[in-house]
């Protein structure tokens, strides 16, 4: 498809199990991120990557967590040890470039329950 | 320090009023970018509409128009005539030049609801 492509849709998991969630920028996007949605709030920012370079990972809440985009297309984000306030909505963002006037275009989003 | 702000949780309208989602911005930055999106159902977040801080020209797009206003660090949003296809959750982000790696704030968002 031509826009970003995420998966699972869902996901849940037991407390302390890992997860890894897929996202598939748009072809050619340079600059990709994830955010981390809490219910009712907005997206809050947690990395992001230029090509395969993960040049801000501040946003990351612990070292559990982990992301990679190790060809510069796909990026994938893992959980390990999940926690129940580890449940969100993470979405993924991508833009063409890095400028900061290129609009970011995001996918539909994992929705992560931890049990 | 930089910050979006939502004031308006929800709003419910009848179908075919205009509505008005405000958003109050706070940045140091002398160059920053304001963005709007809408997050139906769904959940994927759609692009509307950027504005650049030199840039103050409102704009109208069919139904949606935007009146950016420095002087009072304001970035509002109004739909004319609305309809039942326009309720979602509506962000509006920023992005200043000292945020590094471009990684917008967003706001805490507007449900907008749409009664026939």
């Amino acid at each position: 498809g031509a826009g970003v492509s995420q998966s699972p849709r869902y996901k849940v998991a037991k407390r302390g199990q890992d997860v890894a969630l897929r996202c598939d920028p748009i072809s050619g996007h340079v600059s990709l991120f994830w955010y981390q949605q809490a219910l009712g709030q907005g997206p809050e920012f947690l990395t992001y990557f230029q090509n395969e370079a993960q040049l801000d990972k501040s946003g990351l809440p612990s070292d559990r967590f982990f992301a990679e985009r190790p060809e510069g297309s796909v990026s994938t984000l893992k959980i390990q040890r999940t926690q129940q306030e580890d449940s969100a909505v993470y979405l993924c963002a991508s833009s063409l470039t890095g400028g900061r006037y290129q609009p970011q275009h995001f996918g539909d989003g994992t929705r992560l329950s931890i049990l | 320090a930089q910050k979006v702000t939502q004031a308006q949780t929800e709003i419910s309208v009848v179908e075919k009023e205009d509505v008005t989602l405000d958003c109050v911005y706070e940045t140091r930055d002398t160059t920053y970018y304001l963005f709007w999106y809408k997050q139906p159902p769904s959940g994927e977040l759609v692009f509307l509409i950027r504005r650049n801080s030199f840039d103050e020209q409102n704009e109208i797009s069919g139904r949606y128009s935007w009146n950016f206003q420095k002087s009072t660090s304001s970035f509002n949003f109004t739909i004319t005539a609305s309809q039942v296809v326009d309720s979602a959750v509506y962000f509006c982000a920023l992005r200043g030049e000292s945020s590094g790696t471009y990684k917008y704030i967003f706001g805490t968002g507007t449900r907008l609801k749409v009664l026939a």
